[in-house]
């Protein structure tokens, strides 16, 4: 079993739509939680960070961690068919550790 | 302006050979890492350098050879190329913070060496 699980996709929605991505993990000790965006071809990019539990929001991105279950979402509102990419949620212990890595959930924005 | 960058972007070469891939940073980070990405986009850590100094080395092959000559700087080296080996290798780079309210632990990545062992 990996540390932590995503399901790949690919999830297909209409433009406007709300996108909803979740990551699982099992190691408690992560601390910091990110989401990278990866179009094709590209290197992944940084879209939220969240330390520990909690929410956050950014535009139209809205990240959420629950520690207690080990779970971490992305909502993406309002979305657009240049969000079509892949998302790839990452989480460390601590700064300077290695991020552990999901393997990426495909979206595809319809017009 | 490119803040991490990689050469080759594309590399197609014959089982058994050496090849090796550069990886530059103008952000002033102190951390470097490589990635490997298989085919099905799975992301995972191979080295990470901390002002040229080793400080993560995971189960990697030793046919794979990291080498830091200053900050800026992290390139890979691959003895006698296996067809496993065929993969996206991204290099990423950060600055350490303790600060827990930053992102000192953001990683920026390059935009990839596709790797094709034949």
């Amino acid at each position: 079993q990996k540390e932590v699980e995503q399901d790949p996709g690919p999830l297909s929605v209409p433009e406007g739509a709300i996108v909803s991505l979740n990551c699982t993990y099992s190691n408690s000790a992560f601390q910091y939680f990110m989401w990278y965006r990866q179009y094709s071809r590209k290197g992944p990019e940084l879209l939220m960070y969240t330390y520990s539990s909690g929410n956050k929001e950014d535009g139209r991105f809205t990240a959420q961690v629950d520690k207690s279950s080990k779970y971490i979402s992305l909502f993406i509102r309002d979305s657009q068919p240049s969000d079509s990419a892949t998302y790839l949620c990452a989480m460390t212990k601590a700064a300077g550790n290695k991020l552990t890595f999901g393997g990426g959930t495909r979206v595809l924005v319809k017009p | 302006d490119t803040a991490v960058s990689q050469t080759p972007k594309y590399l197609v070469t014959q089982m058994g050979n050496d090849k090796s891939i550069k990886c530059e940073q103008n952000l002033g980070h102190d951390t470097m890492y490589w990635y490997k990405q298989d085919s099905k986009k799975f992301l995972k850590i191979m080295f990470s350098y901390n002002n040229k100094e080793l400080i993560i080395n995971e189960t990697v092959p030793n046919r794979f050879s990291p080498k830091s000559p200053d900050k800026a700087h992290l390139n890979l080296h691959i003895n006698s190329l296996e067809l496993g080996d065929s993969a996206v290798y991204f290099c990423a780079s950060s600055h350490l913070s303790e600060r827990r309210d930053s992102v000192g632990e953001t990683q920026y990545f390059g935009p990839g060496t596709r790797l094709l062992v034949l």
